[in-house]
């Protein structure tokens, strides 16, 4: 069974400044999505981006980007710039890329990094 | 498109009662799921569906029972509450293979309290 791991319960950033939230994961399969979900106190999940294993370039999405590394299993997100509406609860997730009727369901989650933003 | 609806948003149950949480989505998605959030562990999959008339079990399934008889509806049963089961329930559709998208849509949540 596939694991995700959030080692940073809270992270807080300076408005303007960059941070990096931490994500690792563990699978025996070589096909796979990972992706980064926020979650504002208004519960509502919100896909921030995604990453396609198969794809060795980075993903990016305006300010949000990833260091995905496939051997150390670990996918990080990068906020450059943080703004105050980037307050939030950022989630972990992966999914596998096998579409049959067992998996192509499921994602797994992190425990999710509570992140603050500083005026 | 109104994506993936739930209802209610907030509900109390005492101990040992019954009720529905609701979910319908609008966007012709074959696959949807139902997820629990508590504290500290993320979001954890409790049923899915990968089409009308076939569900089947995810990770924390004990407690509760699904239906597909519809591709819109997919509503989640608790036949007997407990206070374990105080949490947030999100709802969620994907598209099938072919169309084009990745994601999974979420609703905006039920936050059911057990008393």
């Amino acid at each position: 069974a596939q694991t995700v791991t959030q080692s940073q319960p809270e992270m807080s950033v300076q408005e303007a400044e960059t941070v990096t939230l931490s994500c690792t994961y563990d699978t025996s399969e070589s096909d796979y999505y990972l992706f980064w979900y926020k979650q504002p106190p208004s519960r509502q999940m919100i896909l921030v981006i995604r990453q396609e294993a198969y794809k060795q370039q980075n993903a990016t999405e305006n300010r949000f980007s990833v260091n995905f590394q496939k051997a150390a299993k670990s996918f990080s997100l990068k906020i450059s710039d943080s703004q105050l509406g980037d307050a939030a609860m950022y989630f972990c997730a992966y999914r596998s890329a096998d579409w049959g009727e067992t998996s192509g369901s499921r994602l797994t989650f992190g425990e999710g990094t509570q992140l603050t933003v500083n005026p | 498109n109104a994506g993936v609806t739930q209802t209610p948003k907030f509900q109390v149950l005492k101990t040992g009662q019954s009720m529905t949480l609701q979910c319908a989505q609008d966007m012709n998605h074959e696959y949807m799921s139902w997820y629990r959030q508590d504290p500290g562990m993320g979001l954890r999959l409790i049923h899915y569906s990968v089409g009308a008339g076939i569900t089947d079990q995810g990770e924390v399934p004990n407690g509760y029972n699904v239906s597909r008889s519809t591709t819109e509806d997919f509503p989640l049963r608790l036949l007997s509450a407990a206070p374990s089961q105080t949490s947030v329930y999100f709802c969620a559709s994907r598209n099938t293979p072919g169309q084009g998208q990745y994601e999974q849509y979420f609703g905006p949540g039920t936050r059911l309290t057990v008393t």
